[in-house]
């Protein structure tokens, strides 16, 4: 069964930095790209980035709104998947979702499997 | 940037009766859309993709349709567990880019 568990959420102040994990299991994690998918309290779905497997050269994509603040990595040694987020702002405020894709492609294209979320507050 | 819309915000249906849920594209995404399912508290599940493919374990009566930058879910008879909040996504491979819907409501009549 795939599992994906995100930790590391909680209350940080504007500015300052967080950075959270998602530890999976059930699968063969290096195969995959893994992205983050996040939502606003009260509010829709926004996809933040995702970094393709090693096969696919282990680069990274992200929305605008992130670019340049965020950094997703990963460590396939442990089955971990990382989103460093820098100059949090108030507006990232969000239960930030770990997903996997439903293809082991170099794209992040359908999310089949989704942790339950980690919620960071940015406020001071 | 494609930008999703949904139509409606709300649909408010009563059990055993069919929804139909719009989605529209600002340009063309092929077929390259998905469904998902979100209840209050539940991460979203993934119940459409490739705009009409079944994921695993979808009952039957969810359906979609459309390609292009006009798509359908038609959920043919409501059940209890239907009612929820249902977005649709779409994606891009050059530029890579994910774009949600902002998502239709399915409340009880």
């Amino acid at each position: 069964e795939v599992q994906l568990v995100e930790s590391g959420g909680g209350l940080v102040q504007p500015g300052r930095s967080l950075r959270l994990s998602c530890t999976a299991s059930g699968f063969t994690f290096g195969d995959y790209a893994m992205s983050w998918v996040r939502q606003a309290p009260g509010k829709g779905l926004e996809w933040v980035g995702f970094i393709r497997s090693k096969a696919y050269g282990g680069t990274t994509e992200y929305a605008a709104s992130v670019k340049g603040r965020f950094t997703i990595s990963r460590d396939d040694s442990k089955s971990i998947a990382y989103l460093q987020m820098n100059s949090l702002k108030t507006e990232d405020t969000a239960v930030y979702y770990c997903t996997r894709d439903l293809y082991s492609s170099g794209w992040s294209e359908y999310f089949q499997h989704w942790g339950q979320g980690t919620l960071v507050t940015v406020s001071s | 940037e494609i930008v999703m819309t949904q139509s409606p915000a709300t649909l408010s249906v009563s059990p055993g009766e069919r929804a139909t849920l719009s989605c529209r594209a600002s340009q063309s995404v092929s077929s390259n859309l998905a469904w998902y399912q979100q209840k209050p508290g539940q991460a979203p599940r993934l119940l459409i993709y490739g705009a009409s493919t079944r994921a695993t374990g979808i009952p039957a009566r969810f359906s979609g349709s459309g390609s292009g930058t006009e798509f359908t879910l038609t959920i043919s008879s409501l059940q209890s567990e239907d009612f929820a909040v249902y977005y649709c996504q779409q994606y891009n491979n050059w530029p890579p880019e994910v774009t949600f819907g902002p998502g239709t409501k399915v409340d009880i009549k």
